[in-house]
């Protein structure tokens, strides 16, 4: 099974307002990572979070890690419609392939 | 997407036939990988080299080959041994390890068996 799952799958805000969408996972891991896809199209990466931090900044975007709870969050703060996008967490194991495991993605829609 | 090169973007194949997908990167990374995608789906692993003349399986290996005969490129076969070819393709780089970096995705090819 896939070791990172979002929640929620499918998020619908206007802009202005913020969005959060959730990872959880169910093994340690040596880094959680943060893709945005636009429709039909390549992912790009927009944060790396390591096992021993608990927070990143990134613009309009700051990333959250319990690792006791084993669950991220990504926050996009004053939501634009270019944010419209789906958002992947990406979970690299410890102890084991360095290879990242993907969730199925949170949909989000920013209606202007 | 960078500096990696994807192509066609959309591809058409009757059933039996074995298709190539090309991947070429521009970045100098060592590390090279190939994921599928389906409709809400995430991404799953299909093969991935971390040098040339080097290959890993990955989770979803049958039916599919690769070859890394140069370090810009990493074609993948899908074969007519693959029960359900349609998908979107994506083609992937790092640096390294994954484990330091994040991975530069490619466009992606979007392939229908028919």
């Amino acid at each position: 099974s896939q070791q990172g799952e979002e929640d929620p799958q499918a998020l619908s805000i206007q802009e202005g307002e913020n969005a959060t969408m959730n990872c959880s996972y169910k093994t340690s891991i040596n880094n959680l990572q943060w893709y945005r896809q636009n429709s039909g199209r390549g992912l790009v990466h927009l944060i790396l979070i390591r096992s021993n931090e608990r927070e990143k900044h990134s613009g309009r975007l700051r990333v959250t890690l319990d690792t006791s709870k084993k669950s991220s969050s990504l926050l996009i703060t004053a939501s634009r419609a270019a944010d419209t996008a789906s958002y992947f967490c990406a979970t690299q194991p410890s102890g084991g392939s360095y290879i990242p495991t993907f969730g199925r993605g949170t949909s989000l829609i920013v209606h202007p | 997407d960078g500096g990696i090169t994807q192509s066609p973007k959309y591809l058409f194949r009757k059933e039996g036939q074995n298709v190539t997908l090309s991947c070429e990167q521009n970045l100098n990374h060592d590390a090279m990988y190939w994921y599928r995608q389906d409709p809400g789906q995430g991404l799953r692993l299909i093969y991935y080299s971390q040098i040339v003349n080097d290959f890993q399986k990955g989770d979803i290996a049958e039916g599919y080959s690769v070859s890394r005969e140069k370090k810009e490129s990493f074609p993948l076969t899908v074969t007519s041994a693959q029960k359900n070819p349609t998908a979107f393709y994506l083609c992937a780089t790092s640096p390294g390890q994954v484990l330091f970096y994040e991975q530069y995705f490619g466009p992606g090819t979007r392939l229908t068996v028919t």
